[in-house]
């Protein structure tokens, strides 16, 4: 168990909705990444938040969008979905902002788009 | 940014020593190399990680050399629970992109 934890695990939505995904950090971490993982396909960094605020973007489409809160858990929104935005999203976190940090990943949600 | 080359697959027969080695020619001065597993289905695991020569821990042992070109992530003695996925990544400063590719599939055989 990494200590880091996201809701919900599995989830089921049809194209054109909107979900949100959450993701709450190890105690004392304040940074939290986001990724996708396609099938078969390596982790796509989305973004990431440092104390509440966006610090690296990644390959992250204009109908996500994300959010880190003052309690530092986060959020994931995915809007307008597409059958292809069905994918393990994963979170992760480390202590500090920087070179060498490493990062503690949850056990992810599985989104399927029908 | 640093790009990573690994191979897509292996095979290791149980109690061998497995070698995976990566390539990033382009690593900047301040990188850190940095390898993870994934089993299927699971978040990623933190393996090792270092910066230059060699480094060694309960699981395993990154060796770097001293032109920092590649890293070789050297696992003593595999049992069938290392069959997983190997991701080979170079954190580059501030973050600005996080890369972790295909990842090397190690299939451990009785």
């Amino acid at each position: 168990d990494s200590g880091v934890t996201q809701t919900p695990k599995h989830l089921i939505t049809a194209t054109g909705q909107r979900v949100t995904l959450r993701c709450s950090p190890r105690s004392g971490d304040l940074s939290v990444y986001w990724y996708q993982q396609s099938l078969d396909q390596g982790l796509q960094f989305l973004i990431q938040y440092y104390n509440g605020e966006e610090r690296a973007k990644g390959n992250i489409l204009e109908r996500f969008s994300a959010q880190q809160f003052p309690d530092l858990h986060s959020e994931l929104n995915l809007s307008s979905l597409e059958l292809g935005d069905s994918a393990l999203y994963f979170c992760a976190s480390s202590v500090e902002l920087g070179l060498g940090e490493t990062q503690y990943f949850g056990p992810g949600t599985r989104l399927l788009v029908l | 940014l640093a790009k990573t080359t690994q191979p897509i697959s292996m095979d290791s027969y149980e109690g061998q020593e497995v070698n995976i080695t990566c390539s990033h020619n382009n690593i900047a001065t301040n990188d850190y190399i940095t390898w993870y597993q994934q089993f299927p289905s699971q978040g990623p695991r933190f393996i090792i990680q270092g910066y230059k020569t060699k480094v060694t821990n309960e699981v395993a042992s990154l060796f770097i050399p001293a032109d920092r070109k590649s890293s070789t992530l050297s696992l003593p003695r595999v049992s069938l629970s290392d069959t997983a996925v190997y991701y080979c990544l170079v954190e580059t400063g501030g973050y600005q992109k996080v890369t972790f590719g295909i990842g090397t599939k190690l299939q451990v055989i009785p």
